[in-house]
C-alpha cells in the first residue's frame, strides 16, 4: 500500500513553544490529509481536514490559531501546535487520501508530542 | 449522535482462540466500514474494509468482518488469535464529507 510518514516519531517541547509535525505521502499525490489527535487510552478525534492549496477545515472545538495546518504541495502536510501547553500533550496522526479515494486514507505513523 | 460504537473495551483472549470485537454504526445512509489495527506508539493500520459487495470482507493476517444491514454492525473476527495480534483495534465509517470517524477502540489482549 501507500506510504505516509510523519515525523518526528516523538518530541518533547518546553511549554510555551511551538513544535511542527511533518505528514508526507511518500509515493502518491494527497490532495486531502486529515489530521487527528488520541488521547490515552481513547479513539482517535479528528482535528482538521486539509486541502492542498486551501484553508483548512478544523472540527468544531479545535483552536485553528493554535492548531496551525499547511498543506503546501500535494505530498506534504504541516500540523504546527502553537505555544504548546502540557494539556497539549497527545499523540497526533495523519492519514492522506489520493483524489476521489477518500476511502483509501493511508496513516502516518504518529508524533508522540510531551510538553513540560 | 456516536456514529460508531464499540462495546467492548478490552477482549481478552487465549492464543489460538476464536475471537470477534464488536462494532455497531448508526446511519440510515450507506456506510463504508473500516477495521483498524494500531500496535503501541505506532500510527493505524488498515485490517479490511467494506465498501459495496460480498458482505463478507476478509483481511489481512486472518481477520474477516462481515457487513449486517439490519443489525448495522461489523464485526471482527478470526478464528485463532496470535500473541502478535494484540494490540488495540478501531472500527470507522466515513460519512458524508468522506471523513473518518472512529470508535473508542477494543483492546485486544491474546494472552499465552
Amino acid at each position: 500500500g501507500a506510504v505516509v510518514s510523519q515525523h518526528p516519531s516523538r518530541v518533547i517541547c518546553k511549554s510555551g513553544t511551538s513544535v511542527k509535525i511533518e505528514c508526507r505521502s511518500l509515493d502518491f499525490q494527497a490532495t486531502t490529509m486529515f489530521w487527528y489527535r488520541q488521547f490515552p487510552k481513547q479513539s482517535l478525534m479528528l482535528m482538521a481536514t486539509s486541502n492542498e492549496g486551501s484553508k483548512a477545515t478544523y472540527e468544531q472545538g479545535v483552536e485553528k490559531d493554535k492548531f496551525l495546518i499547511n498543506h503546501a504541495s500535494l505530498t506534504l502536510s504541516t500540523l504546527t501546535v502553537t505555544s504548546a501547553h502540557p494539556e497539549d500533550s497527545s499523540f497526533y496522526i495523519c492519514s492522506a487520501a489520493q483524489p476521489l479515494r477518500y476511502t483509501e486514507a493511508f496513516f502516518g505513523q504518529g508524533t508522540r508530542l510531551t510538553v513540560v | 449522535a456516536q456514529s460508531v460504537t464499540q462495546l467492548d473495551s478490552q477482549v481478552p483472549v487465549f492464543e489460538e482462540a476464536p475471537v470477534e470485537l464488536r462494532c455497531n454504526y448508526s446511519s440510515s445512509v450507506s456506510v463504508y466500514l473500516f477495521w483498524y489495527v494500531q500496535y503501541p506508539n505506532q500510527g493505524l493500520q488498515l485490517l479490511l474494509k467494506y465498501l459495496s459487495g460480498s458482505t463478507l470482507v476478509k483481511g489481512i493476517n486472518g481477520f474477516e468482518a462481515e457487513f449486517n444491514k439490519s443489525q448495522t454492525s461489523f464485526h471482527l473476527r478470526k478464528p485463532s488469535v496470535h500473541i502478535s495480534d494484540t494490540a488495540e483495534y478501531f472500527c470507522a465509517v466515513i460519512l458524508g464529507a468522506n471523513n473518518l470517524f472512529f470508535g473508542t477502540g477494543t483492546r485486544l489482549t491474546v494472552i499465552p
